[in-house]
C-alpha cells in the first residue's frame, strides 16, 4: 500500500470548515484513498473513500487532485465532537487486499470553541 | 448500520494471568476479523488476521503463542493474551469488513488492558 503523509496536528474554529490534507505521491492506479477518524479512547470510524472523483457524504467531502497524488478531507462545519485523529489510508479497493488497513500517524484535529 | 462490539471494554489483571477479549459482529457475518493494538499516543498496529474456521495470520513480531486467536463462528473472534505482563498493557481493537467485497471496515470500541 502507498505511503501517506499528513500534518501531525491542526486546529479549527467551531463552525468553520476543516480542511485536512494528505499526500500520497506514490499511489497506484488501483489504489483508493480512505479516511477514518478516531475519537479519543474509541475505535476508528469510517468517513469516506474515493478513487479519482470527488466524493461527498453526510459526514464529509473528499477532494482528490487530478494527478491523484494528494487529497483533502473537508468537514464543512466542524463541531467540538469532530475533535479526533484523522487517518488517510491508501490501499487497493474492491476486497482485493484482504481488507486490512495500515494506519500512519494521522492528523490530530482540535476543534476549538 | 453494521456494528462491531467488544467485551470487556476495560480489564485490569495481575501479571502472569491470561485475559480473553471478545469481538462480535452484531448484524452481519464476518469470515475475517482483524486485531489491532494501540499504545498511548501511537497509531494502530495490526497484530493479526482472524479467519473463521482456520488459523489466524500473525504480523511479523507478534507472538502467536502469546496472543491466541480463535474465530470459531461467523460472528465471534476472541483474542487471549496469555501470561500477560505490564508491557502488554494497551488498547486492543478489532475490526471486520461487512462482506468480502466491502472496502470499509467496522471497528469495535476497543478494550483497554492494564496489567499490574
Amino acid at each position: 500500500d502507498a505511503k501517506t503523509t499528513q500534518p501531525p496536528s491542526m486546529d479549527c474554529a467551531e463552525g468553520r470548515a476543516a480542511n485536512l490534507p494528505c499526500n500520497h505521491s506514490t499511489i497506484s492506479g488501483n489504489e483508493y484513498v480512505y479516511w477514518y477518524r478516531q475519537i479519543h479512547s474509541q475505535g476508528p470510524q469510517y468517513i469516506i473513500h474515493g478513487l479519482k472523483n470527488n466524493e461527498t457524504n453526510e459526514m464529509a467531502s473528499l477532494i482528490i487532485t487530478e494527478d491523484r497524488k494528494s487529497s483533502t478531507l473537508i468537514l464543512p462545519h466542524a463541531t467540538l465532537r469532530d475533535t479526533a485523529v484523522y487517518y488517510c489510508i491508501v490501499r487497493v479497493g474492491g476486497g482485493n487486499a484482504g481488507n486490512m488497513l495500515t494506519f500512519g500517524g494521522g492528523t490530530r484535529l482540535m476543534v476549538k470553541p | 448500520g453494521a456494528v462491531v462490539s467488544q467485551h470487556p471494554s476495560r480489564v485490569i489483571c495481575k501479571s502472569g494471568t491470561s485475559v480473553k477479549i471478545e469481538c462480535r459482529s452484531l448484524d452481519f457475518q464476518a469470515t475475517t476479523m482483524f486485531w489491532y493494538r494501540q499504545f498511548p499516543k501511537q497509531s494502530l498496529m495490526l497484530m493479526a488476521t482472524s479467519n473463521e474456521g482456520s488459523k489466524a495470520t500473525y504480523e511479523q513480531g507478534v507472538e502467536k503463542d502469546k496472543f491466541l486467536i480463535n474465530h470459531a463462528s461467523l460472528t465471534l473472534s476472541t483474542l487471549t493474551v496469555t501470561s500477560a505482563h505490564p508491557e502488554d498493557s494497551s488498547f486492543y481493537i478489532c475490526s471486520a469488513p461487512r462482506d468480502r467485497a466491502s472496502d470499509t471496515q467496522y471497528f469495535g470500541p476497543g478494550t483497554r488492558l492494564t496489567v499490574l
